[in-house]
């Protein structure tokens, strides 16, 4: 199987504990982005990689939330002291994508569902 | 970005042809639009993208009129498996400062009954 994956598919954590996420994106993908969505919302996006940089960050990626490519291959996504309102789906898609031109289709792995008790 | 209206449900039976539109007024000249398809517990799904006029793959099709302040997603004779949420976006898929990064909705539930 080449698509996304990610690891664990669920998580439950007590809440101030931390927890770490990781995506394996397509390999010679070279975007990688993290999403996040609750019951009965579309996906928020959080932050974005090209290669090993992370180029932008949402508001919604607290200090508390850090995200890493340290090869520009998997990712991971850390929650430090986890709150009640982290609780969601957390999704990462990859994409391959060329300067300016064209369309930027990005393949979804299947989330890691994180309950926070 | 541009914002996208669409309708929150939608119900239809097996074999019939399902059309969903999607409003966006203040589409830009650099935007694309773009659907999703996402069933539970799973990513998204892309569907199709399209910039003006008429897009078909294998599995739907996408109509844009000439002002582009609205797209349709046609879906043809449709089965339950069709049964999933689907997104509507527009965006610079092209770069600039956007990234590609996607703006989704609440989108659409469509439903496909027996």
């Amino acid at each position: 199987d080449t698509g996304v994956s990610q690891d664990p598919r669920h998580k439950i954590t007590k809440r101030g504990q931390n927890v770490t996420f990781r995506c394996d994106p397509i390999s010679e993908h070279n975007r990688l982005y993290w999403y996040r969505q609750t019951l009965g919302q579309g996906p928020e996006f959080l932050t974005y990689f090209q290669n090993e940089a992370q180029l932008e960050k949402s508001r919604l990626l607290s200090d508390r939330f850090s995200a890493e490519r340290p090869k520009g291959s998997f990712s991971t996504l850390e929650i430090q002291r986890t709150e009640q309102g982290d609780s969601a789906m957390y999704l990462c898609a990859s994409s391959l994508a060329f300067g300016l031109a064209g369309e930027d289709e990005q393949y979804f792995g299947p989330g890691t569902r994180l309950t926070v008790t | 970005l541009a914002k996208t209206t669409q309708p929150i449900s939608m119900d239809s039976y097996e074999g019939q042809e399902v059309n969903i539109t999607c409003s966006h007024n203040n589409i830009a000249t650099n935007d694309y639009i773009t659907w999703y398809q996402q069933f539970p517990s799973q990513g998204p799904r892309f569907i199709i993208q399209g910039y003006k006029t008429k897009v078909t793959n294998e599995v739907a099709s996408l109509f844009i009129p000439a002002d582009r302040k609205s797209s349709t997603l046609s879906l043809p004779r449709v089965s339950l498996s069709d049964t999933a949420v689907y997104y509507c976006l527009v965006g610079d898929h092209a770069g600039g400062t956007s990234y590609g990064k996607l703006t989704f909705g609440q989108g659409t539930i469509l439903t496909v009954h027996p």
